[in-house]
């Protein structure tokens, strides 16, 4: 059973910082995976998604890496922003071409003004 | 990127009425929806997954008779709380995965309080 977590839970930092979030899956068998944030009380939006062929993917600040041997994911972010703000959320699509995501816990990141 | 739209954003009802969310895709078809649940702080618990033309698979724990699912096009998924009560408050989220490389994308939530 694919379980996958994120560390660290919480996290705040001053404005301007570089930074990097983790995701971890335990099966290697990956379709893709995706970041998501989540500002409180609305939906999920997405942020960058990497097939299991790919390496990283990047958008804007954001740089996202995939090695799926290790089962791991980062989330780099360049010079943060007080909008930077929200819980950041991976999910891992197994590779079985199932239909359905496995969700992390969440990151909650501050960005300190 | 494409668009999820969820309504009604929030809703209050009292015990034992049924409320209905919907769910649609606006620039794109979804032949397959998903459903989950978000208590506080937590992370999203995929509820059931909703197939156009086809009955819901639901997760193992939840209540086929209780969250009812409906897929009747491949815009539009909807999902009703029955006899509702106080522990089904929470937040409800719909998602919806684009073709190709299968991104998924989420509505903005539908938060339920029942009094």
């Amino acid at each position: 059973k694919q379980e996958v977590t994120q560390i660290p839970a919480a996290l705040s930092v001053p404005e301007g910082e570089n930074l990097v979030l983790n995701c971890s899956f335990t099966d290697s068998a990956i379709y893709n995976l995706q970041w998501f944030r989540q500002d409180p009380g609305k939906g999920l939006t997405s942020l960058l998604l990497i097939q299991s062929s790919q390496r990283e993917q990047t958008s804007g600040r954001l740089n996202a890496s995939l090695d799926k041997s290790s089962g791991r994911s980062t989330l780099y972010i360049a010079a943060s922003q007080p909008g930077d703000s929200a819980t950041y959320l991976c999910a891992v699509r197994p590779g079985n071409y199932g239909q359905n995501f496995v969700f992390g816990p969440g990151t909650r990141l501050s960005v300190l003004p | 990127g494409a668009v999820v739209s969820q309504h009604p954003s929030r809703v209050i009802c009292k015990s034992g009425t049924s409320v209905k969310i919907e769910c649609r895709s606006l620039d794109f078809q979804a032949t397959t929806m998903f459903w989950y649940r978000q208590f506080p702080k937590q992370s999203l618990m995929l509820m059931a997954t909703s197939n156009e033309g086809s009955k819901a698979t639901y997760e193992q724990g939840v209540e086929k008779d209780k969250f009812l699912i409906n897929h009747a096009s491949l815009t539009l998924s909807t999902l009703t709380v029955t006899s509702a009560h106080p522990e089904d408050s929470s937040f409800y989220i719909c998602s919806a995965r684009s073709g190709g490389d299968g991104e998924l994308f989420f509505g903005e939530g539908s938060r339920l309080t029942v009094l």
